[in-house]
């Protein structure tokens, strides 16, 4: 079974400073590794995806992720904060490979950005 | 294009009743799947469906919720005798057909219990 490993539970940077949230994870073939935000109160919204290809992929909002195989690490970041940006952010694993659809989600990071 | 339409965004019931969530998909969507989530907790998988099937269930407590997506109106997950333990906010999601295709969510059902 998949299983997914937020290690930050709350961060905080300067608005304007860089951000990189981690995310680890447990799958025994090559995942489907997602990220997604969620606001207060308001459902989650799609950052990005890896399905395979190139490691490094790009989302909205300016955030990217690097897939790394060798360290089971799908880190987001993104090079200058918002204040716009604070709000919780969940990495999730899906086993798209074996016709299983249920995405396991992380425990979240939450975001907080000070002015 | 509307996307993931849920109702209601909150619902209060009080211990023994019914609760009974309802979903739509985003247009030209046939799957649906249903998210809980506990209070400053990740979303936990509960069921899979597309139109008039249940293709996976692995996440549905066994006994008192349910789930449907009949051929015709949303996806409605039932919850039989709340318990204080059933508030949560309820999320469904909706996809196009391939594996691949990420899944798009709604904005949440807040279930509170009292």
């Amino acid at each position: 079974a998949q299983s997914v490993t937020q290690p930050d539970i709350h961060i905080t940077v300067s608005e304007g400073a860089s951000l990189e949230l981690r995310c680890n994870y447990s799958y025994g073939a090559t995942p489907y590794l997602f990220w997604y935000v969620q606001s207060p109160g308001q459902g989650l919204q799609l950052l990005l995806k890896y399905f395979s290809g190139d490691t490094l992929v790009q989302g909205i909002k300016g955030f990217e992720a690097e897939f790394k195989r060798s360290q089971s690490s799908f880190n987001l970041r993104k090079p200058s904060v918002h204040w716009s940006d604070a709000a919780e952010y969940f990495c999730a694993v899906g086993a798209g490979d074996t016709g299983r659809r249920a995405l396991t989600f992380g425990s979240g990071t939450r975001l907080q950005v000070q002015p | 294009n509307a996307g993931v339409m849920q109702n209601p965004r909150h619902l209060v019931r009080r211990r023994g009743q019914e609760a009974r969530l309802r979903c739509s998909p985003m247009k030209g969507h046939s799957h649906v799947y249903w998210y809980r989530q506990l209070p400053e907790e990740g979303l936990k998988f509960m069921v899979y469906l597309q139109k008039e099937n249940i293709i996976d269930e692995s996440g549905m407590p066994k006994e008192r919720f349910s789930a449907e997506f009949p051929k015709e109106g949303p996806s409605i997950l039932r919850i039989q005798q709340v318990v204080r333990g059933d508030s949560a906010a309820y999320f469904c999601a909706s996809s196009h057909d391939s594996s691949s295709d990420e899944q798009y969510f709604g904005p949440g059902t807040r279930l509170t219990v009292t």
